[in-house]
């Protein structure tokens, strides 16, 4: 199957520095690309949809001044958590949609812990 | 509201037994069925899957089963090993869209 890699797989930080997370698609082109947030023992919700060279489309209660989204290329696509704090320690995993293939597929996850 | 119904939240079974966890969609637009399977702080592995044209998908130990007239999919494990014990998320999706994921079940097989 396709190849998403998501970097890094592990960050910590302290409370009110920005993090950024990136996701890029190895073999295939993205126009489409979603991040997806988990909080422990919980499911994936979608927090955003990133397409290239246009706005991400932000879900309901997902503060876009918080979560930047950039998707400059059609394999790259960055997620920054500025002024992190505490709270927004969590799973954060992208997917891209690979056209040919119909369907969209996961990078291993980035784990945010805010100190 | 909730377009991916999950049952059980947790479920253990004795090690060589059969484990079922089920969903229920709504969406008839769906076109894509996976299940995902995550171990404590990884991130979800893609297990199994299934497009609607089909009843049943069998890889290895893992079954897929899924009715369409009834919107729902199930997943299987057959012989079920310690090994196994982890979350599965059921999802669906529809054209290569975002992943509209169920609540979670968390599998213990007990030796």
């Amino acid at each position: 199957g396709a190849v998403v890699s998501q970097h890094p797989s592990r960050v910590i930080c302290k409370s009110g520095t920005s993090v950024k997370i990136e996701c890029r698609s190895l073999d295939f082109q993205a126009t489409t690309m979603f991040w997806y947030r988990q909080f422990p023992k919980q499911s994936l919700m979608l927090m955003a949809t990133s397409n290239e060279g246009s706005k991400a489309t932000y879900e309901q209660g997902v503060e876009k001044d918080k979560f930047l989204i950039n998707h400059a290329s059609l394999t790259l696509s960055t997620l920054t958590v500025t002024s992190a704090h505490p709270e927004d320690s969590s799973f954060y995993i992208c997917s891209a949609r690979d056209e040919g293939a119909g369907r969209a597929f996961f990078g291993q996850g980035t784990r945010l812990t805010v100190v | 509201q909730q377009q991916v119904k999950q049952s059980p939240q947790s479920l253990i079974v004795q090690k060589g037994g059969i484990s079922i966890i089920n969903c229920a969609y709504e969406n008839t637009a769906f076109d894509y069925f996976p299940w995902y399977q995550q171990f404590p702080g990884k991130g979800p592995a893609l297990l199994i899957a299934i497009r609607p044209d089909v009843s049943e998908k069998k890889e290895g130990r893992f079954t897929i089963s899924f009715n369409k007239s009834a919107k729902q999919f199930s997943l299987h494990i057959m012989d079920s090993q310690p090994g196994d014990s982890a979350t599965y998320f059921c999802a669906a999706s529809m054209r290569g869209n975002q992943f509209y994921f169920g609540t979670g079940t968390s599998l213990t097989v007990i030796p």
